[in-house]
């Protein structure tokens, strides 16, 4: 089946720092992913959808200027969270779009991000 | 605002039973998808129920759809402890393809 990887699994940073987390499709072409930060115990709610080659869309309430997203590729999507505060402590999950055969969204692994 | 919600919010029972879950949305569908996340981890996907099927069945997974009371059920048989897990209901919204989760029912089940 389609597989989606992100990278890192896990990191940690200190305030003020900016992460970059990384969405690839593995065996497929995604022209469309999507980045969901998920809390403890709570539902996953979609930050943006990223597009290949134009600006995301973000969902309302989200910072762009504070979770930029770059799709630079059909295989590849980042989310840079700038200027960390705890308060951006969360589990981050991207998905990509098959949009060529099954237009199903494959779910990347996650990303957990703590920021001390 | 959510679309789909699952009930119960936690389930715990023994292996060998069978556990149900259920999933009410709001707004008419084209689909609903189920999906399973093992703590701390990503989500796979399970089985996608169109709004003209009434049940569908994949394994030991059983999944119904009701679209005049909008509301769904997965059904695990014969349970395992490997099925710990979370369970999200996620519907399409306004007309678009993205899905909207639910807040997910924690399955609990003891060896």
């Amino acid at each position: 089946g389609a597989v989606v990887s992100q990278h890192p699994s896990w990191v940690i940073c200190k305030s003020g720092t900016s992460v970059k987390i990384e969405c690839r499709s593995l065996d497929f072409q995604a022209t469309t992913m999507f980045w969901y930060r998920q809390f403890p115990k709570q539902s996953l709610m979609l930050m943006a959808t990223s597009n290949e080659g134009s600006k995301a869309t973000y969902e309302q309430g989200v910072e762009k200027d504070k979770f930029l997203i770059n799709h630079a590729s059909l295989t590849l999507s980042t989310l840079t969270v700038t200027s960390a505060h705890p308060e951006d402590s969360s589990f981050y999950i991207c998905s990509a779009l098959d949009s060529l055969l099954t237009y199903e969204q494959y779910f990347g692994p996650g990303t957990r991000l703590t920021v001390t | 605002s959510q679309q789909g919600e699952e009930d119960p919010q936690a389930l715990s029972i023994q292996e060998g039973e069978n556990a149900t879950m259920n999933c009410s949305y709001k707004t008419s569908i084209n689909n609903l998808q189920w999906y399973r996340q093992n703590s701390g981890r990503g989500l796979v996907h399970l089985i996608l129920i169109r709004s003209n099927e009434r049940e569908k069945h994949s394994g030991r997974l059983r999944v119904t759809l009701d679209t005049s009371k909008k509301s769904s059920s997965l059904l695990i048989t014969a349970s395992r402890a490997a099925d710990t897990a979370s369970y999200f209901c996620a519907t399409p919204t306004g007309g678009s393809y993205i899905p909207t989760f639910g807040r997910g029912t924690s399955l609990i089940v003891h060896p």
